[in-house]
């Protein structure tokens, strides 16, 4: 079945450093990839997504691409603020197959 | 807008005991989802609904019903709790599918916080 595997946290990083959390999936065809963030306290809000191969999402200085070779879906971020910190998860969508990775946990330290 | 609410914050509930969680959402999507999260495993779908009348099973969907008599609320009742459920259940809802091309953004609401003794 389909799957996503993502990079264990926690990852601590001082502000204005270079963040890269990995994403791998299992999937048959072309899923829909997805990064969430969820904030202490708060439900998961969408960060960013693509939906066929070679797409690249974007937002908030966030960035990742679907790599249909690598089966890979990596979240980068040129230079982290302590507001970013929080919880990412990464997901694939397959008409009704919803399945998010285990999450990871992002600090930001001044 | 309130977006996607649910009732109530926390719970805590005897083994044994059974009880709805409530979601309702004021941005009339079809799409609506229930959630579980436990650490170390993400987020886990337990039951989805594409419109009004029709719900289905995700990948956890023992111990919980639902149904959706209506656009805006999607209930989800435990049965018989467990302590296996004791978990943190997210209500999300969507204009259209999540999936394929378009890839419809999902509302989350705030989390039922859920612990059965």
């Amino acid at each position: 079945g389909n799957s996503v595997t993502q990079m264990e946290g926690p990852v601590t990083l001082s502000e204005e450093a270079f963040l890269t959390i990995n994403c791998t999936y299992t999937a048959t065809g072309y899923p829909s990839l997805f990064w969430y963030v969820q904030y202490p306290g708060e439900g998961l809000q969408l960060l960013l997504k693509a939906t066929k191969a070679d797409d690249k999402g974007s937002n908030k200085g966030f960035e990742a691409t679907y790599r249909k070779e690598t089966t890979s879906f990596h979240l980068e971020k040129g230079s982290v603020q302590v507001s970013d910190s929080a919880v990412y998860f990464c997901a694939l969508i397959q008409r009704d197959d919803m399945r998010f990775g285990a999450g990871t946990r992002l600090t930001v330290k001044p | 807008n309130a977006g996607v609410t649910q009732t109530p914050k926390f719970q805590v509930l005897k083994t044994g005991q059974s009880m709805t969680l409530q979601c309702a959402q004021d941005m009339n999507h079809e799409y609506m989802s229930w959630y579980r999260q436990d650490p170390g495993m993400g987020l886990r779908l337990i039951h989805y609904s594409v419109g009004a009348g029709i719900t289905d099973q995700g990948e956890v969907p023992n111990g919980y019903n639902v149904s959706r008599s209506t656009t805006e609320d999607f209930p989800l009742r435990l049965l018989s709790a467990a302590p296996s459920q004791t978990s943190v259940y997210f209500c999300a809802s969507s204009y259209g599918p999540a999936g394929g091309v378009v890839g419809y953004e999902q509302y989350f609401g705030p989390g039922t916080r859920l612990t059965v003794t």
